[in-house]
């Protein structure tokens, strides 16, 4: 089955600063790379995704990006705010029936 | 907007009870899915479901069970629960290849 290994596990920026975490994968047959936010006490939402066939995806101060070859994809959070502070999910899928692996999660602690 | 719902907050019970945890979503969904939240752990699959009636283990099932006779409802039985079975229960839902949509989970303590 898929493997999914996200680091580090806890990432500490000043505010204004960038942020990025990595993603690796094993399953090549995935093609499908979302990434959730959880805030404390929240549940997870999605703030970005990208599909393999597109190698880098930008939403505001976010960016994803996707190299299937190496088979590892990362999240860039530019110019970080406290409100960035929470933790991170990527998340890969081969597609069929949607069955979704998470790697283990990165709280990120944006200081002000 | 999408509503995923679950049964309760916050769960106590005791070692050996039959404990039931149900979803609901409003969005006709086709697709359920159940994780357990851990620290250091991150999220992982118990079961998950495509339709009525179907069911697919996940990536760590054993001790659980699950249930979809309606599609909008997916149940998480835990036939004896155990002191390792305390956790944080989340229910998600999807349509398609897409977002998944959470509920906002059940903290589980088995005494």
């Amino acid at each position: 089955g898929e493997n999914v290994e996200q680091h580090p596990s806890t990432l500490s920026v000043q505010e204004g600063d960038s942020a990025v975490i990595k993603c690796t994968y094993s399953d090549s047959a995935s093609n499908y790379f979302p990434w959730y936010k959880q805030e404390l006490g929240k549940r997870p939402q999605l703030i970005i995704d990208i599909r393999s066939n597109v190698g880098e995806k930008k939403d505001q101060r976010i960016a994803v990006t996707l190299n299937k070859t190496a088979k590892h994809f990362s999240l860039h959070i530019t110019e970080t705010q406290p409100e960035d502070s929470a933790v991170y999910f990527c998340a890969a899928s081969p597609g069929g029936y949607q069955k979704v692996t998470f790697g283990i999660g990165t709280k990120l602690q944006v200081i002000p | 907007d999408v509503k995923v719902t679950q049964s309760s907050r916050y769960l106590v019970k005791r070692t050996g009870e039959k404990v039931f945890l149900e979803c609901v979503q409003d969005m006709d969904h086709e697709n359920m899915f159940w994780y357990r939240q851990d620290p250091g752990l991150g999220l992982r699959l118990i079961y998950f479901s495509y339709d009525v009636k179907m069911k697919e283990k996940g990536d760590i099932p054993e001790g659980y069970s699950v249930s979809r006779e309606k599609k909008e409802r997916f149940s998480l039985i835990l036939e004896s629960a155990s002191t390792n079975q305390t956790s944080m229960y989340l229910c998600a839902s999807t349509v398609g290849r897409n977002e998944q949509f959470f509920g906002p989970g059940t903290r589980l303590t088995v005494l």
